[in-house]
C-alpha cells in the first residue's frame, strides 16, 4: 500500500498563477484533510472532507478551494497565487468512528514557493 | 483566546535519558490528544492517542498522560536514543469531525 501520495512534490510558481495540488490516498479512508505548514506556526487546517462529494472550510481556507468527487481523491486548488502562499502543504486521511479520534496518516508534502 | 503550547525551545538530552515533552492548552475542551513524531522533509507520523477519561497510555518506550485539570498532556521518551531525534507535535481533538489542532512542536535532539 502507498498509503498517502501527494503530487507534486515541489512546485516553484509566480504571483498569479493557478495549479492544482493532488491527493491521492488507498486506505479507503471517509475522511481527509488539507493543512500547511509554516516556521513557527505548526500545522493549520485549511479546508476538510468528510466524504465523498463533501468538503468543509477549516481554519485557514481564504485563497484555496478544494474538490472530492472520487472518495480516494482530494485536490487542493489555488486560483491566484500569492507569496503568502509559499509554505508547505501536506494531505492527510483518516477513518471516521462515532467517538472520534482515528490517527490521521499523512502524505509527504509539496513544497510551494509563489515568486 | 484558544491557545496549544509545546516547549518552543529544542530539547537537548543524552542517550540513555529520559525526554520529557510538555503540551499546554487553554480555551478548550478536547475529547482527545494525539502525539506525532515528524522527520525533516517528512509528514508526520501517528505515535500515540490518549481520551479525556484516561490518565495514562504506554506503547514501548512511550508514555502519554492527560492532565483535563491543568489543561495539560506530558510525552515521555524512556531510555532515549539518538534514532528518536526528531520534532514532536501534539495535537487536540475537538467535536466528532475528526479535526486536530496542532502544536507548533518541539525539536527534541538526543546526543550519543
Amino acid at each position: 500500500n502507498a498509503g498517502v501520495t501527494q503530487t507534486p512534490k515541489f512546485r516553484v510558481l509566480k504571483t498569479g498563477q493557478s495549479m492544482t495540488l493532488l491527493c491521492a490516498q488507498d486506505m479507503n479512508h471517509e475522511y481527509m484533510y488539507w493543512y500547511r505548514q509554516d516556521p513557527g506556526m505548526g500545522l493549520r487546517l485549511i479546508h476538510y472532507s468528510v466524504g465523498e462529494g463533501t468538503t468543509a472550510k477549516g481554519e485557514v481556507p481564504d485563497g484555496y478551494n478544494v474538490s472530492r468527487l472520487k472518495k480516494q481523491n482530494f485536490l487542493l486548488g489555488l486560483e491566484s497565487a500569492a507569496p503568502s502562499q509559499t509554505s508547505v502543504y501536506f494531505c492527510a486521511s483518516s477513518y471516521w468512528v462515532r467517538t472520534g479520534g482515528q490517527p490521521q496518516h499523512f502524505g509527504d508534502g509539496t513544497r510551494l514557493s509563489i515568486l | 483566546s484558544q491557545k496549544i503550547e509545546q516547549n518552543s525551545e529544542a530539547l537537548n538530552i543524552q542517550e540513555g535519558k529520559t525526554a520529557t515533552l510538555t503540551c499546554n492548552y487553554t480555551n478548550y475542551s478536547p475529547a482527545y490528544l494525539q502525539w506525532y513524531r515528524q522527520d525533516p522533509g517528512r509528514g508526520p507520523v501517528f505515535l500515540l492517542l490518549i481520551r479525556e477519561n484516561e490518565k495514562e497510555k504506554r506503547k514501548e518506550r512511550l508514555k502519554v498522560t492527560f492532565d483535563t485539570t491543568l489543561k495539560q498532556s506530558l510525552f515521555h521518551i524512556t531510555a532515549s536514543q539518538p534514532a528518536d531525534s526528531a520534532t514532536y507535535l501534539c495535537a487536540l481533538g475537538v467535536g466528532n469531525t475528526g479535526k486536530l489542532i496542532f502544536g507548533q512542536g518541539t525539536t527534541l535532539q538526543v546526543k550519543p
